[in-house]
């Protein structure tokens, strides 16, 4: 069965200075890896995907992230926050078959950004 | 384009009640997808629905049930509620179960008294 871990609940980062969210999953084939964000009482926005090809992925909101086959890794960056990146972003990874699909979800790592 | 809608947005109800809960897709989606988020947790996936039928089931009781309309959209059922089952349910839509975008609702929010 997959999973995916999110080693930092919460990190606390300067607007302007970089920001690296950690994503780790375990997946036994092929994985399709996604990184979402929550804003408090709202739904989740996809931010990026990746399914295959260039292992850097570039997204929404001047996100991106890159997948690390040998590391099972799928880490977040974007090189200068702002004060509206304050939200919870969740790494999912996807299980995709012909009878259904679904995502299974990381715990979740809660950004601070302070002035 | 209407993204995904759900309804009510919160609802508070009694341990033992039962709770319907509603999501129209995205326009042009065909597969609705459910899941559970409790306080401080991801989503955790519940089941999803494709041509009216449920194609797939995460870990979650018989208590829980679903339905899908022509039109697409869908219910989610939880029958003898539970103070566990106080949650954010999000309701996320997508084309064909192999499909590979999802737009998610903004989800309903349940209290259980």
């Amino acid at each position: 069965a997959q999973s995916v871990t999110q080693p930092d609940i919460h990190i606390t980062v300067s607007e302007g200075a970089s920001l690296e969210l950690r994503c780790n999953y375990s997946y036994g084939a092929t994985p399709y890896l996604f990184w979402y964000v929550q804003s408090p009482g709202q739904g989740l926005q996809l931010l990026l995907k990746y399914f295959s090809g260039d292992t850097l992925v570039q997204g929404i909101k001047g996100f991106e992230a890159e997948f690390k086959r040998s590391q099972s890794s799928f880490n977040l960056r974007k090189p200068s926050v702002h004060w509206s990146d304050a939200a919870e972003y969740f790494c999912a990874v996807g299980v995709f078959k012909a009878a259904g699909n679904k995502l299974t979800f990381g715990g979740g790592t809660r950004v601070l950004v302070k002035p | 384009d209407a993204g995904v809608t759900q309804s009510p947005t919160h609802l508070i109800k009694t341990r033992g009640q039962q709770v319907t809960l509603r999501c129209s897709p995205k326009s042009g989606h065909d597969t609705v997808s459910w899941y559970q988020q409790a306080l401080g947790q991801g989503p955790q996936f519940i089941f999803q629905y494709y041509e009216e039928e449920e194609r797939q089931r995460g870990n979650f009781p018989d208590r829980f049930s679903g339905h899908q309309f022509p039109n697409y959209s869908s219910e989610l059922n939880v029958n003898a509620l539970l103070l566990g089952d106080s949650a954010l349910y999000l309701c996320a839509s997508s084309l064909a179960p192999g499909g590979n975008g999802y737009t998610f609702g903004s989800g309903t929010r349940l209290t259980v008294v």
